[in-house]
């Protein structure tokens, strides 16, 4: 069983369009996140929530917007996207967002490679 | 200055050769490290944590912190194919109230037979 998944895995569209992609961990984590890859392997952190709860909102352009309808799900939304957004967008959870005692892990999907044309 | 800097590299070495992979780090209050291996189209799995200084090890693998030159260090012994992969160091910073992970750039090694 896939611990944290992604889909879709690949998303190609158009120049100011919308899309999202959806993400969900069957291991009973409160805490999920999103992260962004860029091309040069950097992975930045965009949001996380606890709980279904918004915890983590870094200087991400308000197109993205993170859903959480429950605390095992957090979906990404983009609005009018643009080619900038090119990137491998990672799902991630963990136990709780609240420490890291250097044990609890981050357990991370496998990525949506978002290629905007 | 970044939270956490690194090589990207890449770097390329013959199999059975050792592998050095450093990090500095700019705040003296970090007290946990971590290493991160991320396979190609896949996402990036723990590999390694140590808290504050000193060296961890894990077979093949040791993690080495010197808290002194806010320096961290993945060496690797008998390097194999299979260790190629983007190897990311990370810490842990505490902000508004919860701590998220700060990854490095990623440093990309290729282990050739």
């Amino acid at each position: 069983d896939t611990a944290v998944s992604q889909t879709p895995k690949y998303l190609v569209t158009q120049m100011g369009n919308d899309k999202s992609i959806k993400c969900e961990q069957n291991l009973g984590h409160d805490t999920m996140y999103w992260y962004k890859q860029d091309s040069k392997k950097f992975l930045k952190i965009m949001f996380s929530y606890n709980n279904k709860e918004l915890i983590i909102n870094e200087t991400v352009p308000n197109r993205f917007s993170p859903k959480s309808p429950d605390k095992a799900h957090l979906n990404l939304h983009i609005n009018s996207l643009e080619l900038g957004d090119s990137a491998v967008y990672f799902c991630a959870s963990r136990p709780n967002g609240l420490s890291f005692g250097g044990n609890e892990k981050l357990f991370f999907g496998s990525g949506t490679q978002l290629s905007v044309l | 200055q970044k939270e956490v800097e690194q090589d990207p590299g890449p770097l390329s070495v013959p199999e059975g050769a050792i592998v050095s992979l450093n990090c500095t780090y700019s705040n003296s209050a970090f007290q946990y490290f971590m290493w991160y291996r991320q396979y190609s189209r896949k996402g990036p799995e723990l590999l390694m944590y140590t808290y504050s200084s000193g060296n961890k090890e894990d077979g093949r693998f040791t993690a080495q912190v010197d808290k002194s030159s806010k320096y961290i260090s993945l060496f690797i012994r008998d390097s194999q194919p299979s260790d190629s992969a983007t190897y990311l160091c990370a810490v842990p910073l505490f902000s508004g109230g919860y701590n998220k992970l700060i990854f490095g750039a990623g440093t990309r090694l290729a282990v050739h037979p």
